[in-house]
């Protein structure tokens, strides 16, 4: 079972505040790096797939960057709306699972207005 | 529309009352996979199938059987449900490959007394 963690585990925050938080996960045969967002009562969606060191991915206010070779990503909130509460997830494909996604245990992020 | 539909949503059993919840997708994804959550545990994947007719374990696929008779459905079968099976359970698929998103259906809560 690969070792994918999140942290924080969950996290408060005022509306307008900047966020971010971090997945690691095991820095050798990396291929991929996946990110979704999980609200409550929905489908988890993705956000990003990110397969480069170095790579930044932005999707309006959220932005992830990625670092293979230390085997983390973060993921960062400008301006936070209370309509990005949700868990956000990432997931490590696993190469001796048919490249299945392992998922780290996810960050709560709750946005108070 | 693309997506992934699960049926049931909800659904609440007795002890040993065989169950099926069914999954199918309509984009033609060569991969399929089941996942449960539980608070704290994050997404843990119960079985993945990478094309019709081949099928293999996850991380927690004791209590569990899947079939992939066709492309696109991949039912969760629990022969002999019993109370720690109580979780959420996510139906997911994509084209295959650690580059490509998964997509999720909507879920079914299970209750098993």
């Amino acid at each position: 079972i690969l070792n994918v963690e999140q942290s924080p585990q969950s996290l408060h925050v005022q509306e307008g505040d900047s966020t971010n938080f971090t997945c690691s996960f095991p820095s050798s045969n990396f291929y991929a790096l996946h990110w979704y967002r999980w609200e409550t009562a929905k489908s988890p969606e993705a956000l990003f797939v990110m397969t480069l060191n170095g790579d930044e991915k932005k999707k309006g206010r959220i932005s992830a960057t990625l670092n293979t070779k230390e085997g983390y990503s973060y993921l960062y909130i400008k301006g936070s709306q209370p309509e990005d509460s949700a868990t956000y997830l990432c997931a490590f494909p696993d190469n001796n699972a048919g490249n299945m996604l392992t998922f780290g245990g996810g960050t709560r992020l709750m946005v108070k207005p | 529309e693309a997506q992934v539909t699960q049926n049931p949503r909800y659904l609440i059993t007795v002890t040993g009352k065989k169950l099926t919840v069914t999954c199918s997708q309509n984009m033609n994804h060569e991969y399929m996979s089941w996942y449960r959550q539980d608070p704290g545990l994050g997404l843990r994947q119960i079985y993945y199938s990478m094309n019709v007719e081949v099928t293999d374990k996850g991380d927690v696929p004791e209590g569990y059987k899947v079939s992939r008779k066709e492309k696109r459905n991949f039912p969760l079968i629990l022969e002999s449900p019993s109370p720690n099976q109580t979780s959420l359970y996510f139906c997911a698929s994509s084209l295959g490959g650690e580059y490509t998103e998964a997509f999720f259906g909507q879920g079914t809560r299970l209750t098993v007394v």
